[in-house]
């Protein structure tokens, strides 16, 4: 799986867009980017995943880079509850084992 | 509403103690998964199965053992052969997709040993 790059903390206001990075660089043809993220003591939480079109779900939006070595994970209107750690995750998606690599990820602070 | 159902949320084992952990879910996943995560660690997998009365080995299965005898259900004993068995253990399942699989966690079990 490629190696992806994230800030290890940022701040964001609440009510404010919170606008996540990631780089892959070294992303092949085949693998997905995937977000989750984790609230202290609690199992990662899925957030939204894509190949190489901007994705929108109800928790977030997925933008990817033409040339796919990045994307931007955003959250519309961040509020207290959105305050984790953010893991972007590049793999392959197909079936066996599945060896998740959760880097050190990026720690997100919402301000009141 | 459908979910990963994991018990005990906290354990307590002395040393040479084997334990088990519950994971249960009604999603109707074939595919179960257990991990492991230490203090800010990422995750490493202990075992997987992708189907019933079939499981396999991840990356750290020394001192773990598992079974898979219903769907909806995989409990992972920790052995006392683990010898560092203290961590958040968090078990895991898999959506199939035709826009790629996903992985849904349960929220975890923090297991000490004392």
């Amino acid at each position: 799986d490629a190696k992806t790059t994230q800030p290890p903390s940022m701040d964001c206001a609440e009510g404010r867009a919170a606008n996540l990075p990631c780089n892959h660089s070294t992303i092949s043809g085949n693998e997905y980017v995937y977000w989750y993220r984790q609230i202290h003591s609690q199992g990662p939480q899925y957030i939204i995943h894509g190949l190489k079109n901007n994705e929108t779900n109800e928790m977030a939006s997925l933008i990817i880079t033409e040339d796919r070595k990045s994307s931007t994970l955003i959250l519309p209107h961040a509020t207290l509850r959105d305050t984790a750690v953010y893991y972007c995750i590049v793999r392959v998606s197909n079936f066996g084992n599945e060896k998740l690599t959760f880097g050190t990820g990026t720690r997100l602070t919402i301000i009141p | 509403d459908g979910g990963i159902t994991q018990s005990p949320k906290y354990l307590f084992r002395k040393e040479g103690q084997n334990v088990t952990l519950s994971c249960e879910q009604n999603l109707n996943h074939d595919a179960m998964y257990w991990y492991r995560q230490d203090p800010g660690q990422g995750l490493r997998l202990i075992y997987y199965s992708q189907i019933v009365n079939d499981f396999q080995k991840g990356d750290i299965a020394e001192g773990y053992s598992v079974s898979r005898e219903k769907k909806e259900s995989f409990p992972l004993t920790v052995t006392s052969a683990q010898k560092n068995p203290t961590a958040f253990y968090l078990c895991a399942s898999r959506k199939p997709g035709p826009s790629g699989n996903t992985i849904y966690f349960g929220e975890g079990s923090w297991l000490t040993v004392v």
